[in-house]
C-alpha cells in the first residue's frame, strides 16, 4: 500500500547527541515536510522540500537539518544545537495541496 | 500574518449527538483553502474535510460538514451522529492558494461519551 513511513516510532537521546529521524514515501509526491508538535500547540513547520536536492527552512528550523537526495526520502536530523528537542515529529508529503502524514516519531531527550 | 484560532481546547458530546467545533482565521488573502484534520490516539493526522474559499457552498463529507462564513472568517466543523471513533484531536488549518505551507490552530480535543 502507498503511504508514508516514519522511523523510529520512539527514540531516546542523551543531551548533546545528534539523532536522525527517517521519513520515506512511496506516493511519488514531489513535496515533503517536517513538522514538530508540542502539547497545546498547532503543528509548526521545521523544513520543507518541493523537489529533490532543494529544501527551505520553515518557522522553527534552528537546531535541525535535512537532506533530499531522493524523491522518496526526507530525513530530519535533530542536532545538539536544538535547545528543546523533546517533541512529537510528523513527516508529510503533498500532492495538489493535500497533505498526507506519517504516524510520527516521538523523541525524548534524557 | 495569517493566524488560525481554535478557542475550544476541549469539547465533549454524547454518542449519537451533534457537536460543533469552532475555528476562526485571519487573512487578507482572497484565494485560500481551509482544512479540518483529525488526529486520533494513534497520532496519524487524517484529513477530514476541505473548503475552497471561492466556493460558497459548504463542504460536506458524510457525517462531517462545515459552516464557512467568509466575511466573519469563521470555519466551524459539525459532526453529526457522533461515534466513539470520532474521539480525537481536531485541528483547523489554513493555506494560501499559491503556497503549500499550512498554518495550524492549536487543536480541540473531542471526547465522546458513551
Amino acid at each position: 500500500d502507498g503511504g508514508i513511513t516514519q522511523s523510529p516510532k520512539y527514540l531516546f537521546r542523551k543531551e548533546g547527541q545528534n539523532v536522525t529521524l527517517s521519513c520515506e514515501q512511496n506516493l511519488n509526491h514531489d513535496a515533503m515536510y517536517w513538522y514538530r508538535q508540542d502539547p497545546g500547540q498547532g503543528l509548526r513547520l521545521i523544513y520543507y522540500s518541493q523537489i529533490v536536492n532543494d529544501f527551505q527552512k520553515g518557522d522553527i528550523a534552528e537546531g535541525y537539518s535535512v537532506s533530499r537526495e531522493k524523491k522518496e526520502s526526507f530525513p530530519l536530523t535533530v542536532t545538539s544545537a536544538q535547545k528543546n528537542p523533546t517533541a512529537f515529529y510528523l513527516c508529510a508529503s503533498s500532492k495538489a495541496g493535500e497533505l498526507f502524514f506519517g504516524e510520527g516519531s516521538r523523541l525524548t531527550v534524557l | 500574518a495569517q493566524t488560525v484560532t481554535q478557542s475550544q481546547p476541549e469539547m465533549s458530546v454524547q454518542e449519537a449527538e451533534t457537536v460543533t467545533l469552532s475555528c476562526t482565521y485571519d487573512t487578507s488573502e482572497s484565494d485560500y483553502y481551509l482544512f479540518w484534520y483529525k488526529q486520533p490516539p494513534s497520532r496519524q493526522m487524517i484529513l477530514v474535510i476541505r473548503q475552497e474559499a471561492y466556493k460558497q457552498q459548504n463542504a460536506t463529507e458524510n457525517r462531517f460538514s462545515v459552516n464557512f462564513q467568509k466575511a466573519a472568517k469563521s470555519f466551524s466543523l459539525k459532526i453529526s451522529d457522533s461515534q466513539l471513533g470520532d474521539a480525537a484531536m481536531y485541528f483547523c488549518a489554513y493555506r494560501r492558494g499559491s503556497n503549500y505551507q499550512l498554518i495550524w490552530g492549536a487543536g480541540t480535543k473531542l471526547i465522546i461519551k458513551p
